[in-house]
């Protein structure tokens, strides 16, 4: 199946400073997914981008397909940016499974 | 509020048992996701229904069945419960798979706890 990796697997900061998350894939893809885990365990989309460049407000993504290869920014950190980042990818060709990263731990202190 | 609703929220039991876990999608959408989140696994893809039938499937266990009834609403059992299907199980929704546009949206999860 297609493999997933993420990097770096954590990451602390202060608050108030950038940082960027790396999301790489084995296989084209379909579907490309950001989610944010916050510390209650829930999961919370962040951005749909199979391809281009989105911006929400401190956090942007772009996505690179035929590199294959997505990034995640997230500018001017807060406490509540702190949580686990996970890439969700479907593979292409009528695939419908979904395969998700390891996921980028993060910390931000105050 | 992602608008898929999980229930039970907690959920603990013994070894042996047999359990149910419910999910209902977003208004309007018609596939739901199972996935089971562990510490040494991570997040894992079990199954896949698409308006009633089962549309892809991941890494299932035999014991573990799932299906989506007509109202969409869709059902976990796992059976034969051991200490290692400890875990956050998670449901997702999206709208139609194959268009391509398939934005999953998740539940707050069941978390089992088998003692």
């Amino acid at each position: 199946g297609i493999q997933v990796e993420q990097s770096p697997p954590d990451l602390i900061l202060q608050e108030g400073a950038n940082s960027t998350l790396r999301c790489n894939f084995s296989d084209s893809v379909n579907n490309l997914q950001w989610f944010h885990q916050n510390p209650w365990g829930q999961l919370i989309n962040l951005f749909y981008i199979p391809s281009g460049t989105k911006q929400n407000g401190r956090l942007s993504a772009t996505t690179v397909a035929t590199e294959r290869y997505s990034l995640l920014y997230i500018s001017s950190s807060q406490t509540t940016d702190s949580g686990v980042y996970f890439c969700a990818v479907e593979r292409g060709g009528g695939s419908y499974i979904p395969t998700f990263g390891r996921g980028t731990s993060l910390i931000v202190h105050p | 509020d992602s608008g898929v609703t999980q229930t039970p929220k907690h959920l603990i039991t013994a070894t042996g048992q047999r359990v149910t876990l419910r999910c209902s999608p977003r208004s309007g959408d018609l596939s739901v996701y199972w996935y089971q989140q562990s510490l040494d696994q991570g997040l894992q893809f079990l199954i896949q229904y698409y308006n009633g039938e089962e549309r892809a499937k991941g890494n299932i266990l035999e014991r573990f069945s799932a299906q989506q009834f007509p109202d969409l609403h869709s059902e976990l059992n796992l059976s034969s419960l051991e200490l290692g299907d400890s875990a956050l199980y998670f449901c997702a929704s999206s709208f139609d798979p194959g268009l391509h546009y398939n934005e999953q949206f998740f539940g707050p999860g069941t978390r089992l706890t088998v003692l």
